[in-house]
């Protein structure tokens, strides 16, 4: 049971740049995020999934886009990078709706820098 | 809109000290508020949860308190060791059913 598992762990892109950070999870759970990380702030949700073929936008979607075609598979798009997309990207899954009081499970984040 | 804030930002205290970490919120309608801890290249491990409508949760020498009311929560760790160290986050499920996350509180256990 290997949980949730991202790649790449690193990845610097240049401006205009697109790429994909992958996210996958093997708890069967329903409900998927995204969040990035910048330094010494809080996480910010991108987008969340609560089901296969069901995404919706979190706090800062912008620039980003999600697909869900499986419950394993939650892959998040970067088009046209820039600068201000340099961050750490998590990748998480529950069960059911953390308002429910769900766990969240994270995966080890991805560092992206976009020069 | 809901605002989290961790103070302090960081904190050093020698090895077997008992201490508190401080959470607070601006909106006492919340679901529930989530203890994380993060270690450095690792991913999240969520370490405790309260609902709404509990006061406190407790998890070996870890006990979290919720006071909505004041929109406050603390995160007691009895008997500090340096395993212990890392960034500790707290994020309150508010209204709109996403998680709002504090900036967290660097804690540096010293031996």
């Amino acid at each position: 049971n290997a949980g949730v598992t991202q790649t790449p762990k690193f990845r610097i892109l240049k401006i205009g740049q697109s790429m994909t950070l992958q996210c996958t999870q093997d708890m069967n759970h329903n409900y998927m995020y995204w969040y990035r990380q910048d330094p010494g702030m809080g996480l910010k949700l991108i987008y969340y999934s609560v089901g296969a073929g069901i995404t919706d936008k979190g706090e800062v979607p912008n620039g980003y886009n999600v697909s869900r075609s499986t419950t394993e598979d939650f892959p998040l798009r970067l088009e046209l990078a820039a600068p201000s997309q340099t961050s750490v990207y998590f990748c998480a899954s529950s069960y059911s709706d953390t308002l429910a009081g769900y766990e969240q499970y994270f995966g080890p984040g991805t560092r992206l820098t976009v020069t | 809109k809901q605002e989290v804030t961790q103070i302090p930002a960081a904190l050093s205290v020698p090895e077997g000290e008992n201490l508190v970490l401080n959470c607070s919120f601006t909106d006492s309608a919340i679901y529930n508020l989530q203890w994380f801890r993060q270690d450095p290249g690792k991913g999240l491990t969520s370490l405790l949860l309260i609902q709404s409508s509990q006061r406190e949760q407790t998890s070996g020498r870890l006990n979290a308190s919720l006071d909505k009311s004041s929109g406050r929560s603390t995160l007691y760790i009895a008997a500090s060791q340096p395993g212990d160290s890392a960034t500790y986050l707290c994020a309150v499920t508010s209204s709109n059913y996403q998680l709002i996350w504090g900036a967290g509180t660097k804690l540096i256990i010293k031996p």
